[in-house]
């Protein structure tokens, strides 16, 4: 109940192509979703959110789709390049107003040239 | 300026031992967070304090003990340690402790248990 499940755990592009990661969660108290990415070494940083009261949400290249009665939600990334390789994390908040977020797996992002 | 910043990088200890992390944010912000990062990289909250106050308690060994000596600063205490204990540790703060407030994360200490 209180997990995020991601996937791929790998995923390799080409440049200029869509990367799109996916996640699904059970517990319909979640109400806050945000991504992060991480490049190695560093610590992750918040990439983007949504709340389940939108379809759909863009910034820039990154775009989250999100489908509340499927739990599902997803991170779309246009135009990838070599610069977005790095690992992306979904997430999301049990409906507490603690700032606890239950993270999915993690998805390594690679994009060639 | 570093916004989030974590002491040391590194840490390489032998079992059984004590250490000490340390993490200080020059951001203002009120909340701030420890995560444990494994060897699979998954990220699990650990801690988190609000104006010095402990508002999350993750299911975490008690050998770990979390000590904020003000809203800058969090350190963590881990003793007896153990080799599952080997991962990277992240501090991270917020403004506040919605969970809609961005968490800014700090570089991460790599701690190796021998």
């Amino acid at each position: 109940q209180q997990q995020v499940k991601q996937s791929p755990q790998s995923l390799i592009v080409q440049k200029g192509g869509i990367s799109i990661i996916n996640c699904a969660y059970e517990n319909t108290a979640f109400d806050y979703f945000p991504w992060y990415q991480q490049f190695p070494g560093k610590g992750p940083a918040l990439l983007i959110a949504i709340r389940p009261d939108v379809s759909e949400k863009k910034e820039g290249r990154f775009t989250i789709s999100f489908n509340k009665s499927a739990k599902q939600f997803s991170l779309h990334i246009m135009d990838s390049q070599p610069g977005d390789s790095a690992t992306y994390f979904c997430a999301a908040n049990p409906g507490s107003n603690t700032g606890k977020l239950i993270f999915g797996q993690g998805t390594t992002l690679q994009v060639k040239p | 300026d570093t916004a989030v910043s974590q002491t040391p990088k590194y840490l390489v200890t032998q079992m059984g031992n004590d250490k000490s992390i340390k993490c200080e944010q020059n951001l203002g912000h009120d909340t701030m967070y420890w995560y444990k990062q494994d060897s699979k990289k998954f990220l699990k909250i650990m801690f988190s304090y609000n104006n010095k106050e402990l508002i999350i308690n993750e299911t975490v060994p008690n050998r770990f003990s979390p000590k904020s000596p003000d809203k800058a600063h969090l350190n963590l205490h881990i003793n007896s340690l153990e080799l599952g204990d080997s991962a990277v540790y992240f501090c991270a703060s917020s403004q506040g402790q919605g969970a809609s407030y961005e968490q800014y994360f700090g570089p991460g200490t790599r701690l190796t248990v021998t």
